[in-house]
């Protein structure tokens, strides 16, 4: 079964505070994602990616950078964080981009900004 | 109707009750994702139904796609406690953005003994 593990899964930042999330997939996937999870708003797509050293701009892209280091980890960064980025985060993969593909979720990670 | 500025939707039944969730989308899709998320837990895939796919089951899952009138739904037969978890449908893009899913704002369903 596929895997897609987050790390941290909780994480507290001060206003200005510089965090990494990291997600790594251990089943060949191509495609990775950054999503974030508001109460009564769904999934909202951050950035993307469909390989190594590849990067693509989601829905709401606005203070956040990503990096595809390997095709197993991809990266979020928040370099000044606000508190309008407390948030579930969740990292998900796929083999195809579209095409009926299946994204797998990792288990979230809770991201508080005081 | 899980869509658009709708806020998350809530459905409360008992046990051996069926309950059907609507999905209505915006843009021109050949797929409707539904996935399942329980609490403390990321999205699971349950069920994906394709346009020439009027409707699609798996086990005491139903779901149904109209492309006329950008809908689709998602029905459990006799529900059980399990079955407590938020839905979601999604949509995939067509041309240049066929890489991205847009979710909906979910379903909240929760079953009581």
């Amino acid at each position: 079964e596929a895997a897609v593990t987050q790390s941290p899964r909780n994480k507290v930042t001060v206003t200005g505070g510089n965090v990494t999330l990291s997600c790594r997939q251990t089943n060949s996937h191509n495609y990775m994602y950054w999503y974030r999870q508001d109460t009564g708003h769904g999934l909202r797509l951050i950035h993307y990616s469909y390989g190594a050293g590849n990067l693509q701009i989601g829905d709401v892209p606005d203070g956040y950078k990503a990096t595809r280091t390997t095709q197993e980890d991809f990266f979020l960064l928040l370099e000044l964080a606000s508190p309008s980025q407390t948030s579930l985060y969740f990292c998900a993969s796929s083999r195809l981009g579209g095409f009926y593909a299946e994204q797998f979720f990792g288990p979230g990670t809770r991201l508080t900004v005081l | 109707s899980q869509w658009g500025e709708e806020n998350l939707q809530a459905l409360s039944i008992q046990e051996g009750e069926d309950v059907t969730m609507n999905c209505s989308y915006k843009t021109y899709t050949t797929v409707v994702h539904w996935y399942r998320q329980d609490s403390g837990r990321g999205p699971a895939l349950i069920i994906l139904i394709r346009s020439n796919e009027r409707e699609k089951r798996s086990g005491r899952l139903r779901a149904t796609l109209d492309t006329s009138s950008q809908s689709s739904s998602l029905s459990i037969t006799a529900a059980q406690c399990e079955d407590t978890a938020v839905y979601f449908c999604a949509t995939e893009g067509s041309g240049g953005s066929n890489y991205k899913l847009t979710f909906g704002k979910g379903t909240l369903l929760t079953v009581t003994p």
